[in-house]
């Protein structure tokens, strides 16, 4: 089945830095990859999200890139604030597929002002 | 519109209690999801219903662990027997028919003494 790594675990910046976190993914079936952002105490919010036939998204301040081949993707914040603050995990599925999304172990990222 | 919704948000139960879990979905959302998350852990799945019928439920770690989704609509979790491993975040997710983005509800927080 899938397995997604997720690195690094914890990651500090200090505000206005641009933050990466990144993923591997084993199944070269899966298609859509999402990422969340969740808060203490609260579930998953989701805040951007990539399918396979694009390489690249942009939404505002967050961004996130797919390399099939490689099997890696990334999740990139600029212009960091306190608020993005959070824990952030991808995942991966198979759209039209089994549905279930594979998770990351996540990543603790801490915005220092 | 009202988000996923689950209650109760915390239950601490005694060892081989019985507990059940509620997950009220977006209205219109025909797919459901349960989720068990272990503290500094990403989610991992746990069984998945489109509409009333439980199309996966591969990721129940014992017959301890039953879904119901009997109308289709509002889902309940039950673990029988609680045991102390049981103790994690327990997240449900609703999607759209034939779309792959899931939105999380809140969580129980369940706590086995």
């Amino acid at each position: 089945g899938e397995n997604v790594e997720q690195h690094p675990s914890t990651l500090s910046v200090q505000e206005g830095d641009s933050a990466v976190i990144k993923c591997t993914y084993s199944d070269s079936a899966s298609n859509y990859f999402p990422w969340y952002k969740q808060e203490l105490g609260k579930g998953p919010q989701l805040i951007i999200d990539i399918r396979s036939n694009v390489g690249e998204k942009k939404d505002q301040r967050i961004a996130v890139t797919l390399n099939k081949t490689a099997k890696h993707f990334s999740l990139h914040i600029t212009e960091t604030q306190p608020e993005d603050s959070a824990v952030y995990f991808c995942a991966a599925s198979i759209i039209q597929g089994a549905q279930k999304l594979v998770f990351g172990q996540g990543t603790r990222l801490t915005i220092n002002p | 519109g009202a988000g996923v919704s689950q209650s109760p948000r915390y239950k601490v139960a005694k060892r081989g209690q019985d507990v059940a879990l509620r997950c009220d979905p977006i209205s219109g959302h025909v797919s459901l999801f349960w989720y068990q998350q272990a503290l500094g852990q990403g989610p991992e799945f746990l069984t998945y219903f489109q509409n009333e019928a439980q199309l996966d439920k591969s990721g129940l770690p014992s017959d301890r662990f039953f879904a119901e989704r009997p109308e289709g609509s509002v889902s309940t979790l039950k673990i029988q027997r609680t045991q102390q491993e049981d103790s994690a975040v327990y997240l449900c997710a609703s999607s759209l028919p034939v779309r792959e983005t899931q939105y999380f509800g809140p969580g129980t927080r369940l706590l086995v003494l």
